[in-house]
């Protein structure tokens, strides 16, 4: 079954970086494309980037375009998201998550991460 | 990129029905038919609930249905029961090529 597991958050200072990873398996990594979405403690969900199957297109929120990157390794059936110039407003748990059809980016979010928390605060 | 809108709170009786709505733009909500919604227990990742409006996955009870009439999409959950309790999101594809989520519903059963 299709298995999504985030890790590579932590405490991390304003202004500094950190990077998450989405390790999956179940399905071909290689033929989907891939989400990150947040959500800040009791708050709702927002979502972050999206990268297609072949990392040649990533669309972003406006409210982390120019500091997260979104990237993707095939050959490790791996997502990831550079984070950099960390803001409070960043605290979250970040979860990947994949559409439903092979080659698009989806119009919804059909498998969901458990997430990982990062926390921006000195 | 504004957030959809959502009640923060709803609630109803075993056996009742309640409807949760989710107002947004014609940039989003109004702007296609790409409104989904997902169920998240606490502390456990959210789970689809109804795709492009009204379709329901496999395995989703019939007693989810979705609609959607201008800006505003609305889930309904029929035959309320003590388990349905849970925050419910909304979330539509956008002009932009991105993607809005509501702030999110909390469904109290009594």
């Amino acid at each position: 079954q299709v298995q999504l597991v985030e890790s590579g958050g932590g405490v991390v200072q304003p202004g500094r970086s950190l990077r998450l990873s989405c390790a999956t398996s179940g399905f071909t990594f290689s033929s989907y494309a891939m989400h990150w979405v947040r959500q800040a403690p009791g708050k709702g969900l927002e979502w972050v980037a999206v990268i297609s199957y072949d990392a040649t297109n990533e669309y972003y929120a406006d409210s982390v375009k120019g500091r997260f990157t979104i990237s993707r390794d095939n050959s490790k059936n791996t997502l990831y998201l550079q984070m950099n110039s960390l803001r409070a407003e960043d605290t979250a748990v970040y979860s990947c998550a994949r559409p439903p059809d092979r080659y698009s980016y989806g119009y919804y979010f059909e498998h969901w991460g458990q997430g990982t928390l990062v926390t921006v605060s000195s | 990129q504004s957030a959809l809108t959502q009640p923060a709170s709803v609630s109803g009786s075993p056996g009742q029905s309640i409807t949760i709505s989710c107002t947004g733009t014609s940039s989003d909500v109004g702007g296609f038919n790409y409104v989904s919604w997902y169920q998240q227990l606490p502390g456990k990742a959210p789970e689809l609930m109804i795709y492009d409006v009204i379709y329901r996955p496999s395995g989703v009870s019939y007693r989810f249905s979705g609609s959607k009439f201008g800006n505003t999409a609305s889930l309904t959950i029929s035959g309320l029961q003590a388990k349905d309790e849970a925050d419910y999101f909304c979330s539509s594809y956008t002009t932009s090529s991105t993607w809005v989520f509501g702030g999110g519903t909390k469904l109290t059963v009594l």
